[in-house]
């Protein structure tokens, strides 16, 4: 199974400043020009919530503050300017190889 | 907008089974897409379990492989996660989700239900 792991685990920063959360994979995760590296957003009591698809991708309706980017195993998820509802715990997730699996996560809190 | 929402036990006994039910709502469970289930273990940690997809085929985790089944109604819209000889390991909350099938990331969630493997 492909290993994903988060940095740092948590993290805190403060509002209006900038928030960078990196994932590594133990193994490439891109193929066919692709990286098939995703994020979600999870707040207490909710399921995640997909912000970015294929590394670098905007999800509809995701605000612009939020940006992607790497590719094989080093990928970064950017929050800029970090906003009060931005506290969550935040997810990457790879789908290129079965299974998919998740990283363990990196909680964001405000300072 | 599609929806998906997840039901059934909250509570099964260990080496019983687990069965949950997902009913899609705004989109036929026939039309494109993979259908997945999802767990979070407590602690928070995220597995994939598997899917079933648009055709009826279906993928499953390894670790689970003996274990899973995931199967469809269409004439309800729905599809179903049994998983057999559970522990208590198996206490996890339990989402079903949709996945553009070549796409493969989950773009639609449903809320989540708790089960609790305890005798």
């Amino acid at each position: 199974d492909i290993v994903l792991t988060q940095s740092p685990a948590s993290l805190a920063v403060s509002l209006g400043q900038r928030a960078t959360i990196s994932c590594r994979a133990s193994e490439s995760v891109d193929s066919y020009g692709n990286s098939f590296m995703h994020w979600y957003q999870q707040k207490p009591g909710q399921p995640p919530k997909l912000l970015i698809y294929r590394a670098s991708n905007l999800e509809s309706g995701i605000p612009a503050r939020f940006s992607g980017s790497g590719s094989r195993t080093d990928f970064t998820l950017t929050i800029n300017p970090v906003e009060a509802d931005d506290v969550a715990t935040y997810y990457c997730q790879q789908s290129n190889e079965d299974p998919y699996t998740f990283g363990g996560g990196t909680k964001l809190e405000i300072k | 907008d599609v929806q998906l929402q997840e039901s059934g036990p909250g509570l099964v006994k260990p080496s019983q089974s687990l069965s949950l039910t997902c009913t899609v709502t705004g989109y036929s469970i026939t039309s494109d897409y993979a259908w997945n289930w999802i767990r979070q273990f407590p602690g928070n940690k995220l597995e994939w379990m598997g899917y079933i997809s648009y055709s009826g085929s279906t993928s499953y985790n390894p670790s689970l492989k003996s274990r899973i089944s995931i199967t469809r109604d269409t004439s309800k819209n729905q599809f179903f996660l049994q998983l057999n000889s559970v522990t208590t390991e198996d206490t996890a909350t339990y989402y079903c989700a949709r996945q553009p099938l070549r796409l493969r990331y989950f773009d639609v969630w449903g809320a989540g239900t708790t089960v609790t493997v305890s005798s």
